[in-house]
């Protein structure tokens, strides 16, 4: 199995809502990261765990609360989000921290 | 931080003809690897390349990472080829930093 699933594929939320996006996989992988990409430019990290714990915070905006319940499995919490917010957010892991990343197929979210 | 620049930004091309994608960036890197993303926005891993040279199928890839530069070749384009290809590159700050992307058209 090579493949990084991530639900849901479309999300919209208002601005008060709390959501949480998830991601899996199941290639043994030990390190996991969450992207933002806006329309037309490239992906921008914004956390990366290794080995179940948070190794890169890239100043995220406290709405966004990652969590890493074990090894497969990784989550965004999304709480009292932007319009600005609105973006496709990419799931990536691989083996280990900065090896060759798999990507999942995104969460295309709007804001409202 | 390090630079990361892509050319063409754009290239539309016709269906079996070869293309040439560069990546400069502007400091030593340890690490280095191309995607191509879909127009749905899937991203797919295609080389991880710090240097040197790789093969698979129609693409292939070379870095010359004294020079600070990288090259994707695609042979025999397909429209399956269109989309967007990112370099993304780390240089001792623990994170890839990508390219703003060539955007390529193939058609049929």
């Amino acid at each position: 199995d090579t493949e990084v699933t991530q639900t849901p594929k479309h999300l919209v939320m208002g601005m008060t809502n709390k959501k949480s996006l998830k991601c899996e996989q199941h290639m043994g992988h030990r390190a996991m990261y969450w992207y933002k990409q806006k329309a037309k430019k490239p992906p921008e990290l914004m956390f990366v765990y290794s080995y179940e714990k948070l190794s890169i915070n890239e100043s995220v905006p406290s709405r966004f609360s990652p969590e890493c319940p074990n090894s497969s499995l990784l989550n965004l919490h999304l709480h009292a989000l932007q319009p600005e917010d609105s973006a496709l957010y990419l799931c990536a892991s691989s083996y280990n921290y900065l090896d060759t990343q798999y990507f999942g197929p995104g969460t295309r979210l709007t804001v409202l | 931080g390090i630079q990361v620049e892509q050319s063409p930004p754009d290239l539309i091309l016709q269906e079996g003809a070869n293309s040439t994608l560069r990546c400069n960036f502007s400091d030593s890197v340890n690490n280095l690897q191309w995607f191509h993303q879909n127009p749905w926005g899937q991203l797919i891993n295609l080389f991880y390349i710090p240097s040197g040279t790789k093969q698979n199928g129609r693409l292939s890839a070379t870095t010359v990472a004294t020079e600070r530069y990288s090259l994707l070749y695609i042979s025999s384009s397909q429209t399956t080829d269109s989309g967007v290809y990112f370099c993304a590159v780390e240089a001792g700050a623990q994170k890839l930093v990508f390219g703003q992307g060539t955007r390529l058209t193939i058609n049929p």
